[in-house]
């Protein structure tokens, strides 16, 4: 089945530090989106990044389709960037897309001020 | 614009008992999503729909049903609720399947005692 991997499970820092989340898949995907969910439950997209770089912010992320990672950079952490930070990919099947993301388990991440 | 909204916020049933969520989205998509989050994973997809009259299994269909009657409405219906449905529940939807991106409501928290 698809396995998308992600490190590390859990993250703690103190404020103003930088930080890198990395996620792996195990196959070629059409959509590659990073998630913020915060303590309130609330999923918060952060980037739409089937391949290539984007920034937003202290934010940025970097996906290699070819290699089948992404990663997000959070930089100048906040203590509001507490929460879990999930990847999800929509994979190619024989050609056209399934429609379905698959999500990791996500990275726990608890900024300390 | 109020995006993609899930009826009812939290919601406690008894083993047996039935019921109805409800996705609403006013952005015109014709992609809609049922996933499940239980502690510690990320979200799975329970069922999907890829236009109006038209629904499709995810990975966790059993125990779940889903109607699309309407393209801006997506029902999931618990016909004998099981203690094992206990989670929180989350609607998406997209444009089209070809890599858009997925917008997701707030959640429903569901617990069957």
């Amino acid at each position: 089945g698809i396995q998308v991997e992600q490190s590390p499970p859990d993250l703690i820092l103190q404020e103003g530090a930088n930080s890198t989340l990395r996620c792996n898949f195990s196959d070629s995907v059409n959509n590659l989106q990073w998630f913020h969910q915060n303590p309130w439950g609330q999923l918060i997209n952060l980037f739409y990044i089937p391949s290539g770089t984007k920034q937003n912010g202290r934010l940025s992320a970097t996906t290699v389709a070819t290699e089948r990672y992404s990663l997000l950079y959070i930089s100048s952490s906040q203590t509001t960037d507490s929460g879990v930070y999930f990847c999800a990919v929509e994979i190619t099947h024989r050609g056209s897309t399934l429609g379905r993301l698959y999500f990791g388990r996500g990275t726990q991440l608890t900024v300390w001020p | 614009n109020a995006g993609v909204t899930q009826t009812p916020k939290f919601r406690v049933l008894k083993t047996g008992q039935s019921m109805t969520l409800l996705c609403a989205q006013d952005m015109n998509h014709e992609y809609m999503y049922w996933y499940r989050q239980d502690p510690g994973m990320g979200l799975r997809l329970i069922h999907y729909s890829v236009g109006e009259g038209t629904t499709a299994k995810g990975e966790v269909p059993d125990g779940y049903n889903v109607s699309r009657l309407k393209k801006q409405n997506f029902l999931l219906g618990l016909e004998s609720a099981a203690p094992s449905q206990t989670s929180v529940y989350f609607c998406a939807s997209s444009y089209l399947d070809r890599g858009y991106e997925q917008y997701f409501g707030p959640g429903t928290r569901l617990t069957v005692t």
